[in-house]
């Protein structure tokens, strides 16, 4: 079991705001970041899943970047909208396939 | 395509009783994960099927717990001689298993159990 964190635990911003937040986890051992986004009442969906020092990836509005001899990521979402109210998780792969996640950083974009 | 499928959506229980989760992964996946989340606590790693391999249970609360996996398809999840604290949504989630290190999960809508 990994320990995984995420800051913040929540996040309120207002439409067409940029935010970015923050997930930590142990630098040893590293095999891969995934990153999803849960929306209430919906299943977790990936974002992105990240494997090299460096990496930097993007899906429209969203961005992740990765530092894995330091052990973080960085999640932006450039533009805030409404429909980006979400809870966004962490989740660092182990060699044993299994991902343990963070407990995420909840976004509520203010209309 | 039909992606990962559960069954049942809700579950009210009472205290001591059996419960069966169900979950259909998507076609062709071998890996087969379940997790849980409790109230107010995060995604939680219960057990992991790769193809024919034994699988880890090393998320598994407890012996009341207990999971298979048949045909390499369809898996359930049972809970024995359930308890308040088993309450929580149950998720499953499937991916490609390729050698490769960028398999994302796809995840079900999950199973909400209530233990009274």
């Amino acid at each position: 079991i990994l320990n995984v964190e995420q800051s913040p635990q929540s996040l309120h911003v207002q439409e067409g705001d940029s935010t970015n937040f923050t997930c930590s986890f142990p630098s040893s051992n590293f095999y891969a970041l995934h990153w999803y986004r849960w929306e209430t009442a919906k299943s977790p969906e990936a974002l992105f899943v990240m494997t090299l020092n460096g990496d930097e990836k993007k899906k429209g509005r969203i961005s992740a970047t990765l530092n894995t001899k330091e052990g973080y990521s960085y999640l932006y979402i450039k533009g805030s909208q409404p429909e980006d109210s979400a809870t966004y998780l962490c989740a660092p792969l182990s060699s044993a396939r299994q991902l343990t996640f963070g407990s995420g950083t909840q976004l509520t974009v203010l209309p | 395509g039909a992606g990962v499928s559960q069954s049942p959506s809700n579950k009210v229980t009472e205290k001591g009783k059996d419960v069966e989760l169900r979950c259909d992964p998507i076609s062709g996946h071998t890996a087969l994960y379940w997790y849980r989340q409790s109230l107010g606590q995060g995604l939680e790693f219960l057990i992991y099927f790769q193809g024919n391999s034994a699988p880890d249970k090393s998320g598994l609360p407890s012996d009341r717990f207990s999971a298979e996996r048949t045909g390499g398809s369809v898996s359930t999840l049972t809970i024995q001689r359930t308890q308040q604290e088993d309450s929580a949504v149950y998720l499953c989630a499937s991916s490609l298993a390729r050698q490769g290190r960028d398999n994302e999960q796809f995840f079900g809508p999950g199973t909400r159990l209530t233990v009274l």
